[in-house]
This record gives C-alpha cells, structure tokens and sequence, in this order.
C-alpha cells in the first residue's frame, strides 16, 4: 500500500492557460474523489468516480473542470482556461467498495497546490 | 444542505492539558463521522472513524471522540497533548448513504512546551 499519489505536488501557471493534474489512488481502490482546498477552509467536494463513471460532480465543478478516470484505475482532472480564483490545494483521495458501503473510508493524497498568477 | 461546524478555529495549549475540539452536523439522518488531521507539511490522515455502534471511539495517538446522536456532535479528545499534536485538525460527515465528504473548516491546535 503506496497510498494516494498526485502530480505535480505545485503548479504556478498564467491566467488563461490550461493546467492537467493527476491523481494514482491505492490501489484496488475503486472509488476515486477530487476536493478542493482554499486557504482557511476544510477541503470541499468536486466531484466522484467509481471505477471509470463519473458519479456525481459538485456545482463548484463549472464547465471549464473536467474530470476523467478512463481505465478506472489514475484520474486526471483539467482546468481550462484558468483563472486567480482557481488556486487552491486539489486534493484526491480514494476509497474501497466494501461490501458494507456505509462503512467507506476515504484516504487522502497530499494535494496539488496551483497557483495562478 | 448537510454542513459541518467546528466553532475552535485556533486552540493553544500547554504540553499535558487536555483537548477537547467542538464539532456539530446538521442532518437528521444517517451519519458517518470522521477526525482527519493534517500535520505541518503533510497530508490528511484519518485519526478515527464513527459508522454506528458504540458512540465512543478511539483512534490513533491516544484521540477518541463521542457520538452524541442529540446534541448531533462528535467532539475530539485527547486526556494529555503533546507538542506533537500542533497540526489542523477536520472534521468530517458524510451524510443520507452517500459518498462525499462535508468538511467543517478546521481547528488550528498549536501545543506548547
């Protein structure tokens, strides 16, 4: 168990431009999430896959954040045309499917932290 | 909509005093609770969890907290910080059998020598 990874752990990316995150979750793990964290705040809910469907997404997600997990195993989350209101901490975390889905526990990658200048 | 507060949003405390961090959901009905904490240069970790059964639960580290289904909290202890402990603390619900987490916005616990 190597736990949840994510590249890159820092971005610094210009206002407009197109930024792509990755997220590897533990694996066998086959729920997958994305959060979002702004300074001061306790991380906040983007959107949720299990295995490669996308199950649910946050209204914070707007059209310009797109989520894909194509073989249900890493995710990658892209924000296109990005702007100063998008830095943030983007976390991921995944979860298995026991067979009690009350009982699921999420475990959490260490973030990366974009900044747009 | 479901939401978690945490009303402590900066404690300092003495090495050996004990901890008590505020946490309260509003839902009325099915609950998962968690503790995350989130040491200085370092990811979330789960300190411990509540799905149902005995309220009082006990996690890493010497933490525990108590599930009080009327008061709709679930506080975290600890009898005896060390200075170890300085870290943010979260807490968490998940709430109705559903999968996201609601984070409250955190406890900043800074422990002195």
């Amino acid at each position: 168990d190597t736990g949840v990874s994510q590249d890159p752990r820092h971005k610094i990316t210009k206002r407009g431009q197109n930024v792509t995150f990755r997220c590897d979750p533990i694996s066998e793990h086959n729920r997958l999430y994305w959060y979002r964290q702004t300074l001061g705040q306790g991380p906040e809910f983007l959107t949720y896959f299990q295995n490669e469907a996308q199950l649910e997404k946050s209204r914070l997600l707007s059209d310009r954040f797109s989520a894909e997990r194509p073989k249900g195993s890493f995710s990658t989350l892209e924000i296109q045309r990005t702007e100063q209101g998008d830095s943030a901490m983007y976390l991921c975390a995944s979860s298995s499917n026991p067979r009690d889905r009350n009982r699921d526990t999420q475990y959490f990658g260490p973030g990366t932290r974009l900044t747009v200048l | 909509a479901q939401s978690v507060s945490q009303h402590n949003h900066h404690v300092i405390l003495s090495e050996a005093a004990s901890l008590e961090l505020g946490c309260n959901y509003s839902y009325g009905g099915t609950v998962n609770l968690f503790w995350y904490v989130q040491y200085p240069g370092q990811h979330l970790q789960l300190l411990l969890k509540y799905f149902s059964g005995d309220p009082l639960v006990k996690g890493i580290k010497g933490f525990e907290a108590e599930f009080i289904k009327s008061k709709f909290s679930f506080n975290l202890r600890k009898p005896s910080v060390q200075w170890s402990d300085t870290a943010e603390y979260f807490c968490a619900a998940v709430t109705g059998g559903g999968n996201k987490l609601t984070f409250g916005t955190g406890t900043q616990l800074k422990v002195e020598l």
